[in-house]
């Protein structure tokens, strides 16, 4: 069964850097999908931020290109999201997911770890 | 970006009745690539549909997924209590990212 786990701090600084690891298990990220992560902010949608293959290709919402980095450690089998220059808009619950890259459900998330929230205050 | 709107907002109906839950598309989705999910309070998404039609592993059938084009839509035979939630559709049928929709409340009447 796939399982997947975020860490990180619940608790950011306004302009400080954001930093959250996905740990999976129950697969080997090396054997293929690409991996993700989205937010959802208290009450609001889903934002879809970015996504990551083994290999390192990877592909990033536009409107938050230029503050964050997705990056994949196949040794621990986790990948890792960076988001810079933080704001309270920046609040949410972030969620990592695996993201089918080929058949009939490529491009969804079918397998989500449980969130965690951070909240971005002085 | 494709931009998706789900209507209703809320939809208010009691266990036992059918629900039809819209999501319209700002502009065509191609080989329909529109996923569904489910989300409780507290908890992740669960994906539901994909493919416009395709239920996940372990949905029930009493769910079901139609549409095409801009127009798509999810119905639920006949509600279970475990089905009130919050319904978002998704779209894959373009390069990333794939946006979802705004959500629509499904509630107990």
């Amino acid at each position: 069964q796939v399982q997947l786990q975020e860490s990180g701090p619940g608790l950011v600084k306004p302009s400080e850097t954001l930093s959250l690891t996905c740990a999976v298990s129950g697969y080997s990220i090396s054997s293929g999908f690409y991996w993700g992560w989205i937010r959802q902010p208290p009450g609001e949608g889903l934002e879809w931020i970015a996504i990551i293959h083994h290999s390192a290709n990877t592909y990033y919402n536009p409107s938050l290109k230029s503050r964050v980095t997705i990056s994949v450690d196949t040794s621990k089998n986790q990948f890792s999201l960076k988001l810079s220059s933080v704001t309270a808009a920046d609040t949410a619950v972030y969620y990592c997911a695996r993201h089918p890259w080929t058949g009939a459900a490529a491009g969804t998330f079918d397998y989500w770890g449980q969130g965690t929230l951070v909240t971005v205050s002085s | 970006e494709i931009v998706l709107t789900q209507s209703p907002g809320t939809l208010s109906l009691s266990p036992g009745e059918r629900a039809t839950l819209s999501c319209r598309a700002s502009q065509s989705v191609s080989s329909s690539y529109l996923a569904w999910y489910q989300q409780k309070p507290g908890q992740a998404p669960r994906l539901l549909i994909y493919g416009a039609s395709s239920r996940a592993t372990g949905i029930p059938d009493r769910f079901s997924g139609s549409g095409s084009g801009t127009d798509f839509t999810l119905t639920i035979s006949r509600l279970e209590p475990e089905d009130f939630a919050v319904y978002y559709c998704q779209q894959y049928g373009s390069s990333p990212p794939y946006s979802f929709g705004q959500g629509t409340k499904l509630e107990i009447k």
